[in-house]
């Protein structure tokens, strides 16, 4: 089945300064990505998606780019503010509806 | 748009016991799934509903049951409470199958005693 690892628990930034989450998966058939943010008791929120036959999309202030070479997902924040603070996870459909999430970041923004 | 709605937000059992957890989809969304979240493991996918019908299961012993109503409400089951079964337990909605943004609700907090 598919595994997904993150490439760092956590990841400290500089309030204003762009923040680079990153993500790998597994199965080279994968179709569909999604990036959550959970904060602190509450359950994860949905930032952005991306199906494979994309390689970057954009929203307010995020990026996704997806690799399918190497099988490597990035999330992009700019401008980071506090309220950015967070774990980030990525999450790789497997099947209809069944997503393997990463183990996920935790982002800290220092002011 | 009301969001995700679990209930309860808190619960407290002893092993043993037994306990069924609730989930209300956004409005309009048909597909429910369970995830299982815990230091430890993880998110971890439980089971997925659509039209009342258990679409995909993960990888959890047959103490983990769910069912889901017409009106795609859903509830999960736990039989036979494990001191290993207290988690977080996550509720998600998607409009349909496939391809599809699953929105969160805050989950149940499960503590087993």
């Amino acid at each position: 089945g598919e595994s997904v690892g993150l490439h760092l628990p956590t990841l400290s930034v500089q309030e204003g300064d762009n923040s680079i989450i990153n993500c790998a998966y597994s199965n080279s058939a994968s179709d569909y990505f999604i990036w959550y943010k959970q904060e602190s008791g509450k359950g994860p929120q949905f930032i952005i998606d991306i199906r494979s036959n994309m390689d970057k999309r954009q929203g307010q202030r995020v990026t996704v780019l997806l690799n399918k070479t190497v099988k490597h997902l990035s999330l992009q924040i700019a401008a980071t503010q506090p309220g950015d603070s967070a774990v980030y996870f990525c999450a790789v459909e497997e099947g209809a509806q069944k997503l393997v999430f990463g183990q996920g970041t935790r982002l800290t923004i220092n002011p | 748009k009301a969001g995700v709605t679990q209930t309860p937000r808190y619960l407290i059992k002893t092993r043993g016991q037994q306990v069924t957890l609730s989930c209300s989809p956004i409005s309009g969304h048909r597909s429910v799934s369970w995830y299982q979240q815990t230091p430890g493991q993880g998110l971890q996918f439980l089971f997925e509903y659509f039209s009342e019908t258990q679409r995909n299961k993960g990888n959890f012993p047959g103490r983990f049951s769910g069912r889901q109503f017409s009106n795609s409400r859903s509830e999960m089951n736990v039989s036979t409470l494990e001191l290993g079964d207290s988690a977080l337990y996550l509720c998600a909605s998607s409009l349909n199958l496939g391809n599809q943004p699953q929105h969160f609700g805050d989950g149940t907090r499960l503590s087993i005693l």
